[in-house]
């Protein structure tokens, strides 16, 4: 049982170059989430689903878009990368909005 | 503004001793989770609680709505419980204020 799953694990980009952090999920739940999480910070919500087909806004969703075109999948775009995008970056799924959240491992990303 | 605050933000014990990481949130709320996250940075959810206590293992988390807090504790603590302990609340829409963390350092 995968649970979420993140890749990749680790990314270094240049400034102005585009890519897609992946987030797939095995449990069949509805709700999934990126998250940021830099020091000193609490996580921050980039984008949020709440089914297929249906996004929304988080805390700090600019620079980033989502899709949801299946219930496992919700991949996070960065259009093009800054430095300031530099963070660690969680996904995470639950049944419903305020359930317990299931993390996928993280991706390390820095910005050159 | 900060919805949620935990105290305090780095704490370090001796093996053996009973820890307790509080968390004070400012939002009325219909259920509090405490995630935990391990040195390697994965985050686990420990416990959703929405009034008394729950228990599991060693871990104990309590909650007071009317005092909006609430507390986890750690008893007989390891040095594998070393972590980042995080408060979490949802708000009326569909996110969560996360509090920023209490790093827990178990000594041997």
């Amino acid at each position: 049982n995968a649970g979420v799953t993140q890749t990749p694990k680790f990314q270094v980009l240049k400034t102005g170059q585009s890519m897609t952090l992946q987030c797939a999920q095995d449990m069949n739940h509805e709700y999934m989430s990126w998250y940021r999480q830099d020091p000193g910070m609490g996580l921050r919500l980039i984008h949020y689903s709440v089914g297929a087909g249906i996004t929304d806004q988080g805390e700090v969703p600019n620079g980033y878009n989502v899709s949801r075109s299946t219930t496992e999948d919700f991949p996070l775009r960065l259009l093009s990368a800054a430095p300031s995008q530099t963070s660690v970056y969680f996904c995470a799924s639950s049944w419903g909005r305020r359930e317990p959240q299931h993390f996928g491992d993280g991706t390390r990303l820095s910005i050159l | 503004k900060n919805e949620v605050e935990q105290s305090p933000q780095n704490l370090t014990a001796q093996e053996g001793e009973f820890i307790t990481i509080n968390c004070s949130y400012s939002v009325g709320i219909s259920a509090l989770h405490w995630l935990q996250q391990h040195p390697g940075g994965g985050i686990v959810s420990l416990f959703m609680l929405s009034s008394g206590k729950k228990k599991h293992g060693r871990l104990i988390a309590t909650i007071n709505i009317q005092e909006k807090h609430s507390s986890l504790h750690i008893t007989a603590s390891h040095p594998r419980d070393s972590a980042v302990y995080i408060c979490a609340v949802p708000n009326t829409g569909n996110q969560f204020y996360f509090g920023t963390g209490t790093s827990l350092t178990v000594i041997p």
